[in-house]
């Protein structure tokens, strides 16, 4: 079974600052999907990132950006240029290539001091 | 199109009592799933159907647990005689077949507390 690990309970950046979430996962298959989800208080969650196992190219979108390790099976979030409303819940996820359903770490915890 | 929508947001059982949750999904999205959080931990799989059809089922869903989607559009989610253990989030997403892989859209859960 896949199984995907957020060893980071709480993390906290001051404003304008540089973040980086750490994710490692396990599995067997070659073909896979990996995401970040971010879960504000109370709101939905929220896709922020999306990485194909056969892409060695790390995914971007704005100030985010991942540092994807394949062989280490490392999968890593950046968040630059932090602001107040990216405090939340950050959930690393893995989904294998059949895509029939995401398995979740237990999260990590972003504070954004001002 | 609103999103997926899950009704209630709240519910507050005694224990032993039976609840049933609503979600319904974006309209052009054949795909549906379950899933449950507890406090502080990631979301668990529970089952997923496509279409009517459900086709996977977690061991986290005991006997006391049954979805349906009888209709391919909304699902409901029962929980009879419910536990204290039962207390958590109950999220809904779905997806497109053919683009799941590019991720859910999810609804913003029911809590349940089982007092």
């Amino acid at each position: 079974a896949q199984t995907v690990t957020q060893s980071q309970p709480e993390m906290s950046v001051q404003e304008a600052e540089t973040v980086t979430l750490s994710c490692t996962y396990d599995t067997s298959e070659s073909d896979y999907y990996l995401f970040w989800y971010k879960q504000p208080p109370s709101r939905q969650m929220i896709l922020v990132i999306r990485q194909e196992a056969y892409k060695q190219q790390n995914a971007t979108e704005n100030r985010f950006s991942v540092n994807f390790q394949k062989a280490a099976k490392s999968f890593s979030l950046k968040i630059s240029d932090s602001q107040l409303g990216d405090a939340a819940m950050y959930f690393c996820a893995y989904m294998g290539g059949s895509a029939r359903q995401l398995t979740f770490g237990s999260g990590t915890q972003l504070t954004v001091l001002p | 199109d609103t999103g997926v929508s899950q009704n209630p947001r709240h519910k507050i059982t005694k224990r032993g009592q039976n609840v049933t949750f609503r979600c319904d999904p974006i309209s052009e999205h054949n795909r549906l799933y379950w899933y449950r959080q507890t406090l502080g931990q990631g979301p668990e799989f529970l089952t997923y159907f496509q279409n009517e059809a459900q086709l996977e089922k977690s061991r986290l869903l005991s006997d006391r647990f049954s979805a349906e989607r009888p209709k391919g559009s909304f699902s409901t989610l029962e929980i009879q005689r419910t536990e204290q253990g039962d207390s958590a989030m109950y999220l809904c997403a779905s997806s497109q077949y053919g683009t799941s892989n590019y991720g859910y859209t999810f609804g913003s859960g029911t809590r349940l507390t089982v007092v």
